[in-house]
Order: C-alpha cells, then sequence, then structure tokens
C-alpha cells in the first residue's frame, strides 16, 4: 500500500506560470482534499472531494481548480501562479461514514513545497 | 465564536514528565482527530475517537461526547515526541481544525 501520495515534493515557480499538483490514494477512499499551510500557521481547506465527480470549496479556493474523475486522483491546478500561494500543500484522504462524517483515521501526503517568485 | 478551543496553545516540558493537551468544542461531530506535526514535516493521524479512550504505546486519548472534551496524554514524554499536536472535528464532510499545540520536551 503506498496510501496517499503527492508530487513533486519541491517546486519553484514564475508568477504567472501554471502547474499541477498531483494526489493519488491507493485504499478507494472516498473524501479527498487539499490543503495549504502557510510558515507557522494551521492548515487552511482549499477544496475537497466526497467522490468522483463531485467537488466543493473550501476556506481559501481562489487561484485553485481541482477535478476529480476518479476515485484514486485528486490533482489540484494552479492557474496563474502567484507569490501568496507560496506554501506547503498537502493532500488527505480518508472514509466517508454512513451519515456523512470523516469518522475513520485520516491519511496525509508528505507535503508539496511550492515557492513562487 | 470558536467552535474548537485547544490548550495550551504552548507547552515545554521536561523529559519523562506526563503530558496533557486538551480539545474542547461546541458543535456536535461524528468523531474527534488528533494529529502530530513535526517541524518541516509531515502529518499523522494518532488517533481517530468517537467515544472512549484508546491508546497506543505512551499515547492515550480519551473523549467525552457530553461534556464535548477530549484529551490527549503522553505518558513518559521523550524529546522525540517534540511537535506540533491539532485536535480535529469531523463535522460532516469537513473538519474543523484546532489551532495546535507546541509541544517542547527538553532532555
Amino acid at each position: 500500500n503506498a496510501g496517499v501520495t503527492q508530487t513533486p515534493k519541491f517546486q519553484v515557480l514564475k508568477t504567472g506560470q501554471s502547474m499541477t499538483l498531483q494526489c493519488a490514494q491507493d485504499m478507494n477512499h472516498e473524501y479527498m482534499s487539499w490543503y495549504r499551510q502557510d510558515p507557522g500557521m494551521g492548515l487552511r481547506l482549499i477544496h475537497y472531494s466526497v467522490g468522483a465527480g463531485i467537488t466543493d470549496q473550501g476556506e481559501v479556493p481562489n487561484g485553485y481548480n481541482v477535478s476529480r474523475s476518479t476515485t484514486e486522483d485528486f490533482p489540484l491546478r494552479l492557474l496563474s501562479a502567484a507569490p501568496s500561494q507560496t506554501s506547503v500543500y498537502f493532500c488527505a484522504s480518508s472514509f466517508v461514514g454512513g451519515q456523512g462524517g470523516l469518522n475513520s483515521p485520516l491519511h496525509f501526503g508528505n507535503g508539496t513545497r511550492l515557492t513562487v517568485t | 465564536k470558536n467552535e474548537v478551543e485547544q490548550s495550551p496553545q504552548n507547552l515545554t516540558a521536561q523529559e519523562g514528565e506526563f503530558i496533557t493537551i486538551n480539545c474542547s468544542y461546541s458543535v456536535g461531530i461524528s468523531a474527534l482527530h488528533w494529529l502530530q506535526q513535526h517541524p518541516g514535516g509531515g502529518i499523522v493521524s494518532l488517533f481517530m475517537l468517537s467515544s472512549g479512550k484508546k491508546k497506543h504505546g505512551r499515547l492515550i486519548a480519551t473523549i467525552n461526547i457530553q461534556e464535548k472534551h477530549s484529551s490527549l496524554h503522553i505518558t513518559a514524554s521523550h524529546p522525540r515526541d517534540s511537535a506540533v499536536y491539532i485536535c480535529a472535528l469531523a463535522f460532516k464532510p469537513q473538519l474543523i481544525w484546532g489551532a495546535g499545540t507546541k509541544l517542547i520536551i527538553k532532555p
């Protein structure tokens, strides 16, 4: 079992460039999500999904797009990178319980450290 | 009004001490998660609780649903336990995050 795999681990972009952060899980989890973590701060939810074809916005969605065409993959697209998007990005996944709650253990990827210059 | 309050915000202790981190909340939840993040590191799930108590090695987590309170205990603390500990509430298909407790264990 690979768990949650995030790529790349590090990325440097110039302002205005676009890129896709990859997240894949092999646990058949319905729930997948993207967070950003700025230095000394907590996690902020960007987008999440509760199944293939279903996505929703989190707390800080502007400047990011997601899609969920398969259960396994949940890529995060930066449309036009800005220095304010310099951060560490984490992907997380979990099963969704019978009443829609996240009452199963959470699994996190190792993070992607993104710098936008 | 914060839906989740985690305390203390910072905690420094000597090796071997018994550590308690608290998480109080005000909303109905399906579960509560405790997670650990080492400096510059990834995030690891420690416990998921919907009732009672769980133990893993030197870590113990408890939850009181009626009082809307959970605690994370570390027995015989060690410098390698130094990390940020975070509680997160499972509220429908989202998580409500505590602010985290930065724990430093001195040798």
